[in-house]
């Protein structure tokens, strides 16, 4: 079965600092990976998604994240933290079941506070 | 173009009432799921559909949660006599297809509160 892993429920960063959010995964099969964010009272806006083409993803607003399957990890990063950039962000596995759709699994969050 | 709707945005029961949460997937779109979120957590599956077809319902709590897609466009999740642990966002998304490439877009979710 497949799950996320997200390390640190809250991260706080200066503005202008890296943001660095963690995920890692758990998948029999390669998976598709995505990052979403979402603002409060918002539905979840996709970042950036991993579908096996490239190891580095790069996403909006300057996000991206690097697939590494020695690690299993799909971490977050962007170099230099914005006030906008505050908001909660989710990891999220998906991989193809018997039905032939992709069913997703969303980590807990990661809330990322921006100090100005 | 229009986004993934959803309606109400917020909705409060009294325990032991029914309701009705209604989503809008963007048009053409053939996949459509249904998500719990809980406060705190990510959002859990509930259930997806292809057109009007319901191929996966494992994730629905209990047999109190119904879920439809008559015409393959508009759906409509069902709690029938809501309980306090209904509380919760429930969010809808639609996909071009159910295939792990497309995306998946996310309406803005309808709040629950159960009293």
């Amino acid at each position: 079965a497949q799950s996320v892993t997200q390390l640190g429920s809250h991260v706080s960063v200066s503005e202008g600092a890296l943001v660095l959010l963690r995920c890692n995964y758990s998948s029999s099969v390669p998976p598709y990976l995505f990052w979403y964010v979402q603002y409060p009272n918002q539905g979840l806006q996709l970042l950036l998604k991993y579908t096996s083409a490239a190891t580095l993803v790069k996403g909006i607003n300057g996000f991206e994240a690097e697939f590494k399957k020695s690690e299993t990890s799909f971490h977050l990063t962007k170099p230099s933290a914005h006030m906008s950039d505050a908001a909660e962000y989710f990891c999220a596995v998906s991989e193809s079941n018997s039905g032939g759709y992709q069913k997703v699994t969303f980590g807990i969050g990661t809330k990322l506070q921006v100090i100005p | 173009g229009a986004g993934v709707s959803q309606s109400p945005r917020y909705k409060v029961a009294k325990r032991g009432q029914d309701v009705a949460l209604r989503c809008d997937p963007i048009s053409g779109h053939v996949s459509l799921f249904w998500y719990q979120q809980a406060l705190g957590q990510g959002p859990e599956f509930l259930t997806y559909f292809q057109n009007e077809a319901q191929l996966d319902k494992s994730g629905l709590p209990s047999d109190r949660f119904f879920a439809e897609r008559p015409e393959g466009s508009v759906s409509t999740l069902k709690i029938q006599r809501t309980q306090q642990e209904d509380s919760a966002v429930y969010l809808c998304a639609s996909s071009l297809t159910g295939q792990g490439r497309y995306e998946q877009y996310f309406g803005p979710g309808t709040r629950l509160t159960v009293t």
